[in-house]
């Protein structure tokens, strides 16, 4: 059956330093791979999406990888700041959309 | 403002009840979807609609219904709710299903008794 899963629960990291999210997947062919941020009580926010024809994307602080190869994608989010303290789903899709369970990320000052 | 808007916010009602929790889209977007999000689950798509009168099922189908009279609303219709039921709800929105982002509304925290 198909699977998506992200690499921990929660993770902690200081500030100023760069957090990495992974985002595995198994038995799917996805065309794409988005990313959301989720807050406490409110609804995910899009931050970025890749294509399958893509190896690398960017904006401002974010970069993502997707390796269909290896079927995964990784979301580096570079000179963290509390304010990035959320949790991060990634989010895999044709038609249909299948998220993962999320990271839950704190940075701490 | 864009947005998607879902009502009510938060339910508490008893097993077997029939209830609709509407969602409404400003965009004109043509697709549009239901999602669940439970602890260590994540999101789980119940339906999605890729357009007016066009709906499929997602994962989580049972115990739902939707409709698509209109581009704008996609209700969520639980006809007999059940406590397994209980979640919490997000509808979402965006231009077409393939490449698009979603924009999804604040949620409808529904308890089932």
């Amino acid at each position: 059956s198909q699977k998506i899963e992200q690499n921990s629960e929660a993770l902690n990291i200081q500030e100023g330093k760069t957090a990495t999210l992974t985002c595995n997947y198994t038995n799917y062919s996805p065309a794409y791979l988005q990313w959301y941020r989720q807050d406490p009580g409110r609804g995910p926010v899009f931050l970025l999406l890749i294509r399958e024809n893509e190896k690398e994307k960017r904006k401002e602080r974010l970069k993502v990888t997707f390796d269909t190869t290896l079927k995964q994608s990784l979301f580096h989010i570079t000179a963290s700041q509390p304010a990035d303290s959320a949790t991060y789903l990634c989010a895999l899709g044709n038609n249909d959309m299948r998220f993962g369970a999320g990271t839950r990320l704190t940075v701490k000052p | 403002e864009a947005q998607v808007t879902q009502n009510p916010r938060y339910l508490i009602t008893v097993t077997g009840k029939k209830l609709t929790v509407t969602c409404s889209q400003n965009m004109n977007h043509e697709y549009m979807s239901w999602y669940r999000q439970d602890p260590g689950l994540g999101l789980r798509q119940i339906y999605y609609s890729m357009n007016v009168e066009v709906t499929d099922k997602g994962d989580v189908p049972e115990g739902y219904k939707v409709s698509r009279k209109e581009k704008r609303n996609f209700p969520l219709i639980l006809e007999s709710p059940s406590p397994n039921q209980t979640s919490l709800y997000f509808c979402a929105s965006s231009r077409g299903a393939d490449n698009q982002p979603q924009h999804f509304g604040d949620g409808t925290r529904l308890s089932i008794l």
